[in-house]
């Protein structure tokens, strides 16, 4: 039962242009969400968090923004840089400290 | 230069045979985790830990073991009964219950099973 999801597995954008990652999620119980990045054969790391008292945070060139009534949330990135080619986990949580991951997006920077 | 570790970066292992995956973490962390990473699929929680000698099951821990007798470490060990063991397995800690909700995670170990 997968409570976090990411229904698009892939995603390809030009250098410059706006890359926008989608997650949705089922939990109502979840008070806090996160985004990862990850390379082949490293471990993910950490990019930016919101709480669900929030409905957007912001840092840099990633944006993640939160509509809690549609229980969904995106990542926007820009511009997309060629180093942003890597796979996108969406990550969801609430007071048990546990973190429920979506499947993950892979993200294609052309030049 | 504070981090987690994990070792080795890649394991074969006949069938049949236990392994145990290192952990470690100089970060001063209270909770530790074990996630799996198949292809195509999201990080699976296996185990965790929010305190030393405390250890819950997470959604897929059938096959495994885990030990936390220190705080800094965390080992993981796939038994004889884990059915499909091949995966890359990474390891994380939080801060747990004394603040921060960020996982922060090492390099992984990938696991071959021949």
């Amino acid at each position: 039962d997968q409570q976090v999801k990411q229904n698009s597995p892939s995603l390809s954008v030009q250098e410059g242009r706006i890359s926008i990652l989608n997650c949705d999620y089922t939990n109502s119980m979840f008070d806090y969400f996160l985004w990862y990045k990850k390379y082949p054969a490293e471990g993910p790391t950490f990019l930016i968090s919101i709480s669900s008292i929030k409905d957007k945070n912001e840092d840099g060139r990633f944006t993640v923004f939160l509509n809690k009534s549609a229980k969904h949330l995106s990542l926007h990135i820009v511009p997309s840089q060629p180093g942003d080619s890597a796979v996108y986990f969406c990550a969801a949580g609430y007071n048990d400290y546990k973190l429920s991951f979506g499947a993950g997006t892979t993200v294609t920077v052309r030049a | 230069d504070g981090g987690i570790t994990q070792s080795p970066k890649y394991l074969f292992r006949k069938e049949g045979q236990n392994v145990t995956l290192s952990c470690e973490q100089n970060l001063n962390h209270d909770a530790m985790y074990w996630y799996r990473q198949d292809p195509g699929q999201g990080l699976r929680l296996i185990y965790y830990s929010h305190i030393v000698n405390d250890f819950q099951k997470g959604d897929i821990a059938e096959g495994y073991s885990v030990s936390r007798e220190k705080k800094e470490s965390f080992p993981l060990t796939v038994t004889s009964a884990q059915k499909n063991p091949t995966a890359f397995y990474l390891c994380a800690s939080s801060m747990g219950a004394s603040g921060g909700v960020e996982q922060f995670f090492g390099p992984g170990t990938r696991l071959t099973v021949l």
